[in-house]
């Protein structure tokens, strides 16, 4: 059973615009979400991470927005780059070792 | 160094054969993890070693065989391996206070079985 629903499964967006990605979870006891970046051929880099007392964290271009009560998360990529193409896991986990990924989006920003 | 090493970066091996992966870090970490990852798929965890102690098996089929032999190093020893278990696998380490908060994945080891 997959514990992190996430959506779409691809994404194309043109440069500069706004990259948007959900994940949706069921678990409450959770309290670690992050977002993963992958490039073909590389394994998942960890791009930014919240904690559910955090509605909203930004770092760069790349902000999660956190909704507790809707049990929802997302990755905005602003000023979306043709470096930005990859794939991004969404994540969550309440376990000190083990995370629960999201099935993946495939961004391709074109230029 | 901030990097997982993961050799070699490709194998080919037939149903009949045994190979090994192999990971290193050199960062100090004291967890490290396995994780399979088919095509245009998340990656599955299946193990996890704590302090070189195997601490989490995934029901991994016995044809993975985990070792930590030290802090610094993890191998997969594979032995009658299925065309199905053809995948991307990815090794893992995170730092021993830190855990899920800290990992640092390697580029990973594309594993094709004939």
């Amino acid at each position: 059973q997959q514990q992190v629903k996430q959506s779409p499964q691809s994404l194309i967006v043109q440069k500069g615009g706004i990259s948007i990605i959900n994940c949706a979870y069921e678990n409450t006891a959770f309290d670690y979400f992050p977002w993963y970046q992958q490039f073909p051929g590389k394994g998942p880099a960890l791009l930014i991470a919240i904690r559910p007392d955090v509605s909203e964290k930004k770092e760069g271009r790349f902000t999660i927005s956190f909704n507790k009560s809707a049990k929802q998360f997302s990755l905005h990529i602003m000023d979306s780059q043709p470096g930005d193409s990859a794939t991004y896991f969404c994540a969550a986990t309440h376990h000190p070792y083990a995370l629960n990924f999201g099935k993946g989006t495939s961004l391709l920003v074109t230029p | 160094d901030t990097e997982v090493t993961q050799t070699p970066k490709h194998l080919v091996m037939g149903m009949t054969n045994k190979k090994s992966l192999k990971c290193e870090q050199h960062m100090g970490h004291r967890a490290m993890y396995w994780y399979k990852q088919k095509a245009k798929k998340p990656p599955e965890l299946m193990f996890v070693y704590s302090y070189e102690k195997l601490s989490i098996n995934e029901s991994v089929p016995s044809r993975f065989s985990p070792e930590c032999p030290n802090s610094s190093l993890l191998n997969l020893h594979l032995h009658a391996l299925q065309p199905e278990d053809s995948a991307l696998y990815l090794c893992a380490s995170s730092p021993p206070t830190q855990g899920v908060y800290g990992y640092t994945f390697g580029s990973g080891t594309r594993l094709t079985v004939v």
